[in-house]
């Protein structure tokens, strides 16, 4: 079963604008980690932001935001005022694991959103 | 600060060759992974590491095998190389499980 999924192969927003990228995820486990990360057209892996099961507040980091819905089992990235710098794959990605002890710490990802910022 | 280092960067092998990826982090962290990355599928967990010494299988695992000796290391060989092994191979490292994931810059294999 996909363990996290990214409906969107690909989006178009205009500059300046917002958007929001969807993921959503399955787990069983009560203790995990969401992160979105950025790869533009070099290859590069960056990291976005984070998000923890058991965090009560929405992640932000500047442009970027996680709005965390557990109940619903989504992790959406919200990117605020659009910059051309922004055209790039996006990846939403899982890691989980127990609190405490266990082996479990595999970081899965989804299969993308490839977005374009238009000017 | 070097971060997570990939060795080679690219690298062409023949059918039925066999090949060792290397990927190094000076960050002193203890989970370590490596990953494929094929068109229109994302990054696809192949093996990865939770400690020196320890190894467990990703979603792919077939075909490759890992090892972790050195902390600061994670090796990843292709023992018997096929053209479905043709792909982009990242290596990443984190210092816990709920911290982001650091990635090397990337191998791109291709197996004729």
């Amino acid at each position: 079963a996909q363990k996290i999924t990214q409906t969107q192969p690909g989006m178009f927003v205009q500059e300046k604008e917002a958007v929001t990228l969807d993921c959503t995820y399955d787990t069983s486990d009560q203790s995990y980690g969401l992160f979105w990360y950025k790869q533009p057209s070099s290859g590069e892996m960056i990291f976005l932001i984070y998000q923890g099961s058991y965090d009560e507040q929405n992640a932000t980091e500047g442009r970027y935001s996680l709005n965390f819905q557990k109940a619903r089992k989504s992790a959406n990235l919200v990117i605020s005022a659009s910059q051309l710098g922004d055209s790039a794959m996006y990846f939403c990605a899982m890691r989980e694991g127990r609190e405490y002890g266990g082996s479990q710490g595999n970081l899965i990802f989804g299969k993308g959103t490839k977005l374009s910022v238009k000017p | 600060n070097a971060g997570v280092t990939q060795t080679p960067k690219f690298r062409v092998l023949k059918t039925g060759q066999s090949m060792t990826l290397l990927c190094a982090q000076d960050m002193n962290h203890e989970y370590m992974y490596w990953y494929r990355q094929d068109p229109g599928m994302g990054l696809r967990l192949i093996h990865y590491s939770v400690g020196e010494g320890t190894t467990a299988k990703g979603e792919v695992p077939d075909g490759y095998n890992v090892s972790r000796l050195k902390k600061q290391n994670f090796l990843l060989g292709l023992e018997s190389a096929a053209p479905s092994q043709t792909s982009v191979y990242f290596c990443a490292s984190s210092y816990g499980r709920g911290t982001e994931a650091f990635f090397g810059q990337g191998t791109r294999l291709t197996v004729v």
